[in-house]
């Protein structure tokens, strides 16, 4: 069983919708982050959470560390949203590294 | 500034030959990784540097060695490409103090080996 799991691993939805693409782990962690890989290949930082919740414009990310879940939501989706999105943890120990989910593919229709 | 970058963007080896990968950046981290990235896979960890003079072995280090002789840059090496290395490669960077981590990747080297 991977470290880091994501669901779903593709995502289709209208221009408009609300997403949430969700985020499980099963160590212990220091951080999570939540990176974007455009369709061009490049991998851009949203945002690293170790509580709470962070909002960054039309993206939300939460984070329950006693169910070791995280979620990152968008709000009025936009075809440029379309990106894999890529959930990743620093675990307790060892935490100069990042250990990665597979992502999750989101794919905005006007 | 360049932020992180990439030399080359593609290559095609054939099997058995050895090439060098080099990642630069400018923002003075001291924390650099090589990456590989497979489709279905996440990425994984291949060797990751805490600084100046400095390597570690990550996740899937075989088949591959690194030099950080300079902070600014870290190489990537094959020895003797193989097939099973044909994959994306990143690089990136990091700084880290108590209230702040962030990776910058590089925009990625796409090899081939046949």
């Amino acid at each position: 069983k991977n470290e880091v799991e994501q669901s779903p691993q593709n995502l289709t939805a209208q221009e408009g919708e609300f997403i949430t693409i969700n985020c499980s782990y099963s160590v212990g962690i220091s951080a999570l982050h939540w990176l974007q890989q455009h369709p061009g290949g490049g991998i851009v930082s949203l945002f690293m959470l170790s509580s709470g919740k962070k909002k960054h414009g039309r993206l939300i990310a939460t984070i329950n560390i006693q169910e070791k879940h995280s979620s990152l939501h968008i709000t009025a989706s936009h075809p440029r949203d379309s990106a894999v999105y890529i959930c990743a943890v620093r675990s307790t120990f060892g935490n100069e590294k990042l250990t990665f989910g597979t992502g999750t593919r989101l794919t905005i229709i006007p | 500034n360049a932020g992180v970058t990439q030399t080359p963007k593609f290559r095609v080896l054939k099997t058995g030959q050895s090439m060098t990968l080099l990642c630069a950046q400018d923002m003075n981290h001291e924390y650099m990784y090589w990456y590989r990235q497979d489709p279905g896979m996440g990425l994984r960890l291949i060797h990751y540097s805490v600084g100046e003079g400095t390597t570690a072995k990550g996740e899937v280090p075989d088949g591959y060695n690194v030099s950080r002789l300079k902070k600014q840059n870290f190489l990537l090496g094959l020895e003797s490409a193989a097939p099973s290395q044909t994959s994306v490669y990143f690089c990136a960077s990091s700084y880290w103090d108590a209230s702040s981590y962030e990776q910058y990747f590089g925009p990625g080297t796409r090899l081939t080996v046949t």
